[in-house]
């Protein structure tokens, strides 16, 4: 079946490192992106990609790098310029869902500083 | 400022007791608005896409309807399986370019049996 796989589902970040968080999929989809989810907050987002070998910062993109290189993979790099890093971070793809359309997302990575 | 507010924040409900959830908005120009479920430590799972004001879709206990400023989630008889947070979204005219989505905080259902 389609769809997107984000790993790791944990991450433990030590202070002052970069960590890589994946996000793999396989809708054929061109536009992916990243979100951030605070408790209480709505999702945010942080970059998204329209086409391979670009992408665009969102809101919240300081302290934090991607890259696409192919159009199934969008990695996020968390820098250690991130001083609050502690979150839930969502990938997602649009596009053509059966019978609609919109946004897929992983199942979510979750990043703590340790 | 583009908006979306989500109310109520929380709702807990009997077993077959029926509600709604509300999402109001403020955009410029409405491209789409969406509704996700999401479970705990889960991403979100997609429910409806809406366009135009009067428009309804239905999917088993749910049905999402659009007017020019907010859109309700109905919850017919809700079972304990429906308690999730439902997110709501909007895509606005702006950014139909990047397909950006503007999210609600959500409202937590809890339904009892």
């Amino acid at each position: 079946d389609g769809g997107i796989t984000q790993s790791p589902k944990y991450l433990f970040r030590k202070e002052g490192q970069n960590v890589t968080l994946s996000c793999e999929q396989n809708l054929n989809h061109d536009a992916m992106y990243w979100y951030r989810q605070d408790p209480g907050q709505g999702l945010r987002l942080i970059y998204y990609s329209q086409i391979v070998n670009d992408f665009q910062k969102g809101d919240i993109a300081e302290g934090y790098s991607v890259s696409r290189e192919k159009k199934e993979s969008f990695p996020l790099t968390v820098t250690s310029a991130q001083k609050n890093p502690t979150a839930f971070y969502l990938c997602a793809s649009i596009g053509e869902i059966p019978g609609s359309y919109g946004y897929t997302f992983g199942s979510g990575t979750r990043l703590t500083v340790v | 400022e583009d908006q979306v507010t989500q109310s109520p924040e929380a709702l807990r409900l009997q077993e077959g007791e029926s509600s709604s959830l509300n999402c109001s908005y403020t955009v410029s120009g409405l491209r789409g608005l969406f509704w996700y479920r999401q479970d705990p430590g889960k991403g979100p799972e997609f429910l409806f896409t809406l366009y135009s004001a009067g428009e309804e879709k239905e999917k088993e206990r749910l049905k999402a309807t659009l007017t020019k400023k907010e859109s309700f989630l109905h919850i017919t008889a809700p079972k304990p399986e429906d308690s999730a947070t439902y997110l709501c979204a909007v895509q606005e005219g702006d950014q139909g370019a990047t397909n950006k989505l503007i999210f609600g905080t959500g409202t937590l259902l809890a339904v009892q049996p």
